[in-house]
């Protein structure tokens, strides 16, 4: 069980371009959802916290109106990466966990490399 | 806030040799600790957590870690690798706190194995 699909896997387009990152959680319900962004031979840098039914939460730095994320239902959380340029590319992941409480893993999805031209 | 330290950046070890990662938190209280596994390209897979009792956790693929708490360390082992674990490792502590705060990763430990 705790199962996260990430869709899609890879993404190339052209600058200026929208591109928007579904994660769902196929067999549980997650109460919050997690964004990273993670550059080459490097840790998860944590963009924001998805909750759902509420505005998500920004790291400092990551511009809200540039990566935006929405949480609609319990299963699914959508990144939106606005106007993307070539510094944005990168590989994002999802991160899901189940119900409310912090004693339960995050459970990740396979990620999506998006790469802009 | 918690942290997390992963010493080693880069680990080659031989096939069927033993294995430790090393990896050391600082938190107020007994956090929560995972280990993930990533291969290149793919997200992250779960191998082991601990939140009490126990202090030596059994997770998948042969790995087992050890909470010590004197030490603040969570290390992870494997009796004998095989050429499959070949991956990067990270290791995470979570917050004992009510709320949904996210896991605090290491930098991670890539893992080398040769034949």
């Amino acid at each position: 069980g705790a199962v996260v699909s990430q869709h899609p896997s890879w993404v190339i387009c052209k600058s200026g371009t929208s591109v928007k990152i579904e994660c769902r959680s196929l067999d549980f319900q997650a109460t919050t959802m997690f964004w990273y962004r993670q550059f080459p031979k490097q840790s998860l840098m944590l963009m924001a916290t998805s909750n759902e039914g509420s505005k998500a939460t920004y790291e400092q730095g990551v511009e809200k109106d540039k990566f935006l994320i929405n949480h609609a239902s319990l299963t699914l959380s959508t990144l939106t990466v606005t106007s993307a340029h070539p510094e944005d590319s990168s590989f994002y992941i999802c991160s899901a966990r189940r119900g409310g409480s912090d004693n339960q893993p995050q459970h990740f999805g396979d990620g999506t490399r998006l790469s802009i031209l | 806030a918690q942290s997390v330290t992963q010493p080693d950046i880069h680990i080659t070890v031989s096939e069927g040799a033993s294995l430790e990662l090393r990896c050391n938190y600082s938190y107020g209280a007994t956090p929560y600790l995972f280990w993930y596994v990533q291969s290149p390209g793919q997200g992250l897979q779960l191998l082991l957590k601990y939140f009490s009792g126990d202090t030596l956790v059994q997770g998948i693929k042969g790995f087992e870690a050890e909470f010590k708490r004197s030490q603040s360390s969570f290390n992870l082992r494997k009796p004998s690798v095989h050429w499959s674990d070949a991956a990067e490792y990270f290791c995470a502590v979570g917050a004992r706190v009510s709320g949904n705060t996210p896991l605090v990763f290491g930098k991670g430990t890539r893992l080398s194995v040769i034949a």
